[in-house]
């Protein structure tokens, strides 16, 4: 079974751009969660999606944002990039979160100048 | 709301030596704990969940950890060190609001561990 598919691994953004990250879960996985990963911060929650729709979204401005597919893909997107959106972004997806199995992507890092 | 504290930053241990990581969390209720482990340029994986029950709880590589509701903690421990074992270590709390919903993992800020040979 394939695991968590995130695109593209890299990314190179100046200011003011924005940037849409790409991320696939586990087949029969419905919920996707995004969690933004930096050194100072540590991992910080930005949203959850169950079959299409945001059930939950951490304290980020509203410059973040996100969607579902019907076939549970998910898609975050970033406007007006800042300097301090510099980080690795993590797509996590489970039967349930609640069951606690996260399965992560390996991540999208991404370099804002 | 509920936070997680990892009090070391940073660890080193010699191979073959035993390692506890320290964990301590805070949230009215009993949470949903969870260790995580990161390699560098990867994503987390799991090594093993507290919900309830047997507060010793078993994990994936060899790593145990204990619940311990009057500390409010959850250490991570491991009898002896490998060499593969070097990377970064996550404590997550999981919870709900009030209603039940808003289910989210907060991590805490994670020890990374240098294994020596």
């Amino acid at each position: 079974k394939a695991g968590v598919t995130q695109t593209p691994r890299y990314l190179i953004k100046t200011r003011g751009q924005q940037v849409t990250l790409s991320c696939s879960p586990i087949s029969g996985h419905r919920s996707v969660s995004w969690y933004q990963q930096t050194p100072g911060q540590g991992l910080q929650f930005l949203f959850e999606y169950f079959s299409e729709t945001q059930r939950n979204k951490g304290n980020f401005p509203g410059r973040f944002s996100g969607r579902q597919f019907s076939n549970s893909r998910s898609e975050m997107n970033v406007s007006t990039l800042e300097l301090g959106d510099s980080a690795l972004y993590l797509c996590a997806s489970s039967l349930d979160p609640r069951g606690g199995k996260l399965f992560f992507g390996s991540g999208t890092q991404l370099s804002v100048l | 709301a509920q936070s997680v504290t990892q009090p070391d930053i940073h660890i080193t241990v010699s191979e073959g030596a035993s390692l506890e990581l320290r964990c301590n969390y805070s949230y009215g209720a009993t949470p949903y704990l969870f260790w995580y482990v990161q390699s560098p340029g990867q994503g987390l994986q799991l090594l093993l969940k507290y919900f309830s029950g047997d507060t010793l709880v078993q994990g994936i590589k060899g790593f145990e950890a204990e619940f311990k509701r009057s500390q409010s903690s959850f250490n991570l421990r491991k009898p002896s060190v490998h060499w593969s074992d070097a990377a970064e270590y996550f404590c997550a709390v999981g919870a709900a609001d009030s209603g039940g919903s808003n289910y989210k993992l907060t991590f805490g800020k994670g020890t990374l561990l240098t294994v020596n040979p």
